[in-house]
Parts: structure tokens; sequence; C-alpha cells
């Protein structure tokens, strides 16, 4: 049973525009979410998180926001840039227990 | 020098080799993890080691075998492995902390890629 779902494994978006990518989770005990983004042949570098007292974290072009009544998550990069396009991953944890849970991945592609 | 460095990138063996994979951290963290990526899959958990110590096993077979001799290395011996083991092994490492605390993001090695003949 996958606990963390990103239900899309694709998206392009023009450049310029606004991308958002979508992750669900399914275990209520989860309240710290990771965004990761990954190039191939390299390993998936951090992003952005947001702590589940929170309903929103802004960093530069990167917004998070969570909706724990939808026990949802999304992305926000605005405007995007061709330099994006790479897959990106949620995950999720609870506090202290160390297991992060990711998502299978959005491949998002920023067209010029 | 990157935080977290991953030995080989690239391994192929057979069923039979015995084969090592290194991981080392020079961020000063705590935690050390192992996780697998197959194609297609979610990035799958195998082990945790914080402040040395494993604290988590998700029900990994037996030939894979996690060393950690020090909160810097982490190793993954390997041992008559089965063709669906190839996959990219990640390695990361994170604060760490007691239970109840925030263990902060991981930061992700490149990556070996491991094919199993």
């Amino acid at each position: 049973d996958q606990q963390v779902k990103q239900n899309s494994p694709s998206l392009s978006v023009q450049e310029g525009r606004i991308s958002i990518l979508n992750c669900d989770y399914t275990n209520s005990m989860f309240d710290y979410f990771l965004w990761y983004k990954k190039y191939p042949a390299e390993g998936p570098t951090f992003l952005i998180s947001i702590s589940s007292i929170k309903d929103k974290n802004e960093d530069g072009r990167f917004t998070v926001f969570l909706n724990k009544s939808a026990k949802h998550l999304s992305l926000h990069i605005v405007p995007s840039q061709p330099g994006d396009s790479a897959v990106y991953f949620c995950a999720a944890s609870a506090r202290g227990t160390y297991k992060y849970i990711f998502g299978t991945g959005t491949r998002l592609k920023v067209l010029a | 020098e990157t935080g977290v460095t991953q030995t080989p990138r690239h391994l192929v063996m057979g069923m039979t080799n015995k084969k090592s994979l290194k991981c080392e951290q020079h961020l000063g963290h705590n935690a050390m993890y192992w996780y697998k990526q197959s194609a297609k899959k979610p990035l799958e958990l195998m082990f945790v080691y914080n402040f040395k110590e494993q604290t988590e096993n998700n029900s990994v077979p037996s030939r894979f075998s996690p060393e950690c001799p020090n909160s810097s290395h982490l190793f993954l011996h390997l041992h008559t492995l089965q063709p669906e083991d190839s996959a990219l092994y990640l390695c990361a490492s994170s604060q760490g902390a007691g239970l109840g605390m925030d263990t902060g993001e991981l930061f992700f090695g490149e990556g070996s890629r491991l094919t199993v003949l």
C-alpha cells in the first residue's frame, strides 16, 4: 500500500508559467513533508519542506502548500524555467521516526 | 567536495559475487540511510543508522548487509544477489536526533547503479 502518491507521472509547462505538482498521503501520523528534485544520473536534492503546523512555506520561486484535512500537498513553481525540468519527488515523515516515505515522482518538463 | 559521496558509481556483478557499496558524508550528520530506486517505483527505504546504531531494517533480504563503522561512513555489502536487485542504490544522511525530534532533511549522494547479471 503506497502511503505517498504522486498521481501525475509527467507534466509539461510553458516557460514563465506556473508549475503545480501534487502529492497525496494516507498516513495521518505524517507531520513533516519534503520536496526533492532529481536530475538524471544525480541524487535527489532537497528543495523545500513544510511542517504540519503550517499550511504554506515559501522559498523564492518555490511554494509548498499543505492541506491536512485532505491529506494533500502541492509544490508551486513560478515562474517556471527550463532548468526546472527534472523529476520531483514528495516525501513524508512522522517526526523523529527517520522513515521518509517517497512518492513515485513527477517528471516536469518546462518548454522554452 | 560534495556532502555525500558514493562509490562506485556503477557496478556490474554476477549472482555469486561479493561486492560492497561505500558511502561517506562530510556534513557532520549523525543519521545515514540506504535507499533503493527501481524503475517506476518510489524510493524504498532499506536501512537507517542513527549514531552508528541501526534503527530501521525495512524487511530487507539478508543478501544485503549494512555496516556503519562511524557516523561518517556507511557500507552496503552485497552477496548472492538476484537480477531483480538491479537498481540505483542511494545513500543519504540527515542531522539525526532523538525520538520525537526533527531529523532534518535528507541529503543524498549521487547513487551507485548496480546491475546483477
